[in-house]
């Protein structure tokens, strides 16, 4: 079964603690990406991969960061530096950076204690 | 700078009746259109889409509408269902960088 998935369904963070919000694919897609959901707002870019041990910032990329180790993996960490970090995280992939649809995961949704 | 825009928050329609979702977005060079259906906590996933230079694209129920002279695009439900109740995203794409509307929540009524 392709597909995406991402870990934990829901997660809490503490004050000036980080995160790593997990996403992992098994589509062989070049491309994967993060998006931040807040309400009433669309998807926002946070960051992108094109391919392994590439990635590029997104239109909301401070306070977090991540990594592109593996074709199938593409982690989120969410630093103490993201000021509002609550909100609903979704990971996507395409087949490549140029590929017109994206795949969603289930979405991680991250609460502040 | 929102470039892609979904100006209804929401819409309401019966069950059997035509649901009309629309997104306008600002920048000419959108070369390609997605719309995306979106459950309560979970991932959206891909509906239908359109390139430009297309002006009309139909799977099924849904049929897609792209008015590159006013910049508009619409969803065409037909006819509703209650598990069409979701919140639907329009996508615009250019050189591979996708850009979201804020979304419309379809509510259908039995």
């Amino acid at each position: 079964d392709g597909g995406i998935t991402q870990s934990p369904k829901y997660l809490f963070r503490k004050e000036g603690q980080n995160v790593t919000l997990s996403c992992e694919q098994n589509l062989n897609h070049d491309a994967m990406y993060w998006y931040r959901q807040d309400p009433g707002q669309g998807l926002r870019l946070i960051y992108y991969s094109q391919i392994v041990n590439d990635f590029q910032k997104g239109d909301i990329a401070e306070g977090y960061s991540v990594s592109r180790e593996k074709k199938e993996s593409f982690p989120l960490t969410v630093t103490s530096a993201q000021k509002n970090p609550t909100a609903f995280y979704l990971c996507a992939s395409s087949i490549s950076a140029g590929g017109k649809t994206q795949y969603f995961g289930p979405g991680t949704r991250l609460l502040v204690l | 700078d929102q470039q892609v825009k979904q100006n209804s928050p929401s819409l309401s329609v019966q069950e059997g009746r035509i649901s009309i979702l629309n997104c306008d977005y600002t920048n000419s060079m959108f070369d390609y259109f997605l719309w995306y259906k979106k459950y309560p906590a979970e991932g959206p996933t891909f509906l239908i889409s359109i390139s430009s230079i297309k002006d009309k694209n139909e799977d099924g129920r849904f049929t897609v509408f792209l008015n590159k002279s006013a910049k508009h695009l619409s969803l065409h439900i037909v006819p509703s269902q209650p598990g069409d109740s979701a919140v639907y995203f329009c996508a615009a794409i250019l050189r591979g960088d996708m850009r979201f509307g804020a979304g419309t929540r379809l509510t259908v009524k039995p």
